[in-house]
Order: C-alpha cells, then structure tokens, then sequence
C-alpha cells in the first residue's frame, strides 16, 4: 500500500483532456513538500515530467500540467496524443518516515 | 550531458548480499546539494525509494529496508554502491539510481536505464 494513492488506470480519447491525482496526508503532501511527476513508458526508466508542483523541464510538452493543494496533487493532460500511453507516477517526501514516498502509479490508456 | 549507469549481478540466491553500482558522468557528487537515490520497481509494481547520499556523505534510508541497506560513494570514480543484505525473492525487481541536483528540492531529474535483479535459488 503506498503512502501517496494514485487511482490504478484513467483513459481517454485523443485529444481529450485527462487528470490523475495524488493523494497525501499532512507529513507529506500536506506539510508543504514539493510534488514531482514521472512519466513511465513501456520497458523503460521513469523520466521527469513536473517538477516541484508545476515545473516543466525542457522538452516537456505544455500539454503536461501539474498542481497542488492541501494534501493532494494533480496531473493534467490535455490534447491526449497515442505516446501519452504510459505510467505515470508522484512523488514527494514524507516527514514521518523520514524519506522519500511514490503513488502506487497509474496507467494512462488512450482509446 | 549527464548519464547514469546501473550495474550488478542479474541474479542471486537468496540470503546472499547485493552489490550494485551506480556509474554516473556529467556532474560531481562533490557538489554542494548534489544527491543520488536508489529505487527500486518490482515487475508490473510501483516504484519505491530505497536510499540516498548527498554530497556531504549523509546517507538517508527507507525506514523498512534501513536495516537491510548501505550506500556509499567514490566521487574519484564518480560511483555511489548500494548494498542490500539478507535478499529474499521479494526483492526482485528493476533498480534504478537516479540523481537529484543541486537546488531541486527532491526531484529525481535523471535516471539510469536499471537493472533487473532476480533473486531464486
């Protein structure tokens, strides 16, 4: 059971817009620490997607959006293109264990 | 351009040690901030952390496996180890060593490719 709780799938038509969540508690999320996305392709390493809440490293399309709030997060992915198919994953620090925490991952389908 | 590179046996029996290597280029782990974490990815599972040294040589644990783990770094060679004691067939899985630079926070911006580990007898 991981610490930050992602729902197991989502899906959608091509061009249609799509949110994952991550959900915390208040010694992690809520507390203030910074949420990261990982996109995850078939048979390859995670690769970041948003860093600390918001940020687009480059090259990442601004298709990808990521916000925070209280003790949740979100992914947003808008025109879903067919090579949007993947896992994708939170990640944040937790002050209780004292470490570093994942989302259990969500596999993204596009119809 | 920064790289990292995971290296290890592919397979081994349980309640023997792991060792793997993290071989990495494109920056120094002498840097102030500078960071590289283990993780780990059972097949078809999530991710999850395993371990992380900085710069200063502080050296940071899952709280369930700590008693299980050691990390430690050559920044000559630019390599971080990760030993992991006692392994059973649970710990099959990816690892994966990624970096977290300096003035990030805790994001992991690059990873290694990973490498399977299979532990049977």
């Amino acid at each position: 059971q991981s610490v930050l709780t992602q729902p197991p799938s989502v899906s959608g038509a091509p061009g249609q817009r799509v949110t994952i969540s991550c959900t915390g508690s208040s010694s992690n999320i809520g507390a203030g620490y910074d949420v990261h996305w990982y996109q995850q392709l078939p048979g390859t390493a995670p690769k970041l997607l948003i860093s600390n809440n918001s940020n687009r490293p480059s090259g990442v399309p601004d298709r990808f959006s990521g916000s925070k709030s209280g003790t949740s997060a979100s992914l947003a992915i808008t025109g879903l293109q067919a090579e949007d198919e993947a896992g994708y994953y939170c990640h944040s620090y937790d002050s209780s264990l004292s470490g570093a925490v994942f989302g259990g991952g969500t596999k993204l389908t596009v119809l | 351009q920064v790289t990292l590179r995971e290296s290890g046996p592919a397979l081994v029996k349980p309640t023997q040690t792991l060792t793997l290597t993290c071989t990495f280029s494109g920056f120094s782990l002498s840097t102030s901030g500078m960071c590289v974490s283990w993780i780990r990815q059972p097949p078809g599972k999530a991710l999850e952390w395993l371990a992380l040294i900085d710069w200063d040589d502080d050296k940071y644990y899952s709280t369930s496996l700590k008693t299980r783990l050691t990390i430690s770094k050559d920044t000559s060679k630019n390599q971080v180890v990760l030993t992991m004691t006692n392994m059973d067939p649970v710990d099959t899985a990816t690892y994966y060593c990624a970096r977290i630079p300096s003035g990030s926070g805790s994001c992991l911006d690059y990873w290694g490719q990973g490498t399977l580990v299979t532990v049977s007898s």
